[in-house]
């Protein structure tokens, strides 16, 4: 079975540009998570899925983060305009609906960097 | 609110010696406490967790983990080290009442250098 898989795994781009990360969970998983790690931070929760529903997105920064999870099953997280600040690792997570005590898998992260 | 404190940044040992690597955690609630394992270019990998079952709970890799509500810590051990368990740890919590789906909440990450 496939993990999660992200796209693409890194992202070079300027002050100002728009960059769209992908996530496409385990297939069957309801559950959709997305993280990120800035530099020398803890890991942080932005935002949960269930299907195409926001369920909690209270850790996205700022109105400049979109996330999107049309049809319920990959989702696109798109920063626009991007600042220096939004270095960092986007890591994307996935688990199954309705388990108790859910473990979430974690795709290998987007590294993007921002100049 | 929850939070977790990973009382090292670092951490360096010998191949062959045990490894510990310390957790901390505070939550409102009674907890599911994770370990994951980050190898370089990789994903996130769940190395065990704690559901309220057993306090002694086993892991992959010969990794177990403790879980003490006295002192709300959960501590990361292995007997003996390989090389290829330098990596970085995260020590990791959520509210365990949640059966809808949530967040988990990471410690900072302690980094493992495995010597020969």
């Amino acid at each position: 079975e496939a993990g999660v898989t992200q796209f693409p795994s890194h992202s070079v781009i300027e002050k100002g540009q728009t960059v769209t990360l992908r996530c496409d969970p385990i297939s069957g998983h309801d559950n959709l998570y997305w993280y990120r790690r800035v530099m020398g931070k803890e890991i942080k929760f932005l935002l949960h899925f269930v299907k195409e529903s926001k369920q909690d997105e209270s850790g996205m920064p700022n109105n400049r983060f979109l996330a999107e999870r049309t049809g319920g099953t990959y989702s696109t997280l798109k920063v626009q305009p991007a600042e220096l600040e939004d270095s960092g690792v986007y890591f994307c997570a996935s688990s199954q609906p309705g388990v108790y005590q859910e473990t979430q898998y974690f795709g290998p992260g987007t590294r993007l960097l921002v100049l | 609110a929850q939070s977790v404190t990973q009382l090292d940044s670092h951490v360096s040992v010998s191949e062959g010696t045990p490894v510990l690597l310390r957790c901390n955690y505070s939550s409102s609630y009674s907890p599911s406490l994770f370990w994951y394992v980050q190898h370089p270019n990789k994903g996130l990998q769940l190395l065990l967790k704690y559901t309220s079952a057993a306090t002694l709970v086993k892991g992959i890799n010969g990794f177990e983990a403790e879980f003490k509500k006295s002192e709300t810590s959960f501590h990361l051990t292995k007997p003996s080290a390989h090389m290829s368990d330098a990596a970085e740890y995260f020590c990791v919590v959520s509210d365990a009442r949640a059966a809808a789906g949530n967040k988990l909440t990471f410690g900072g990450g302690t980094r493992v250098l495995v010597k020969p």
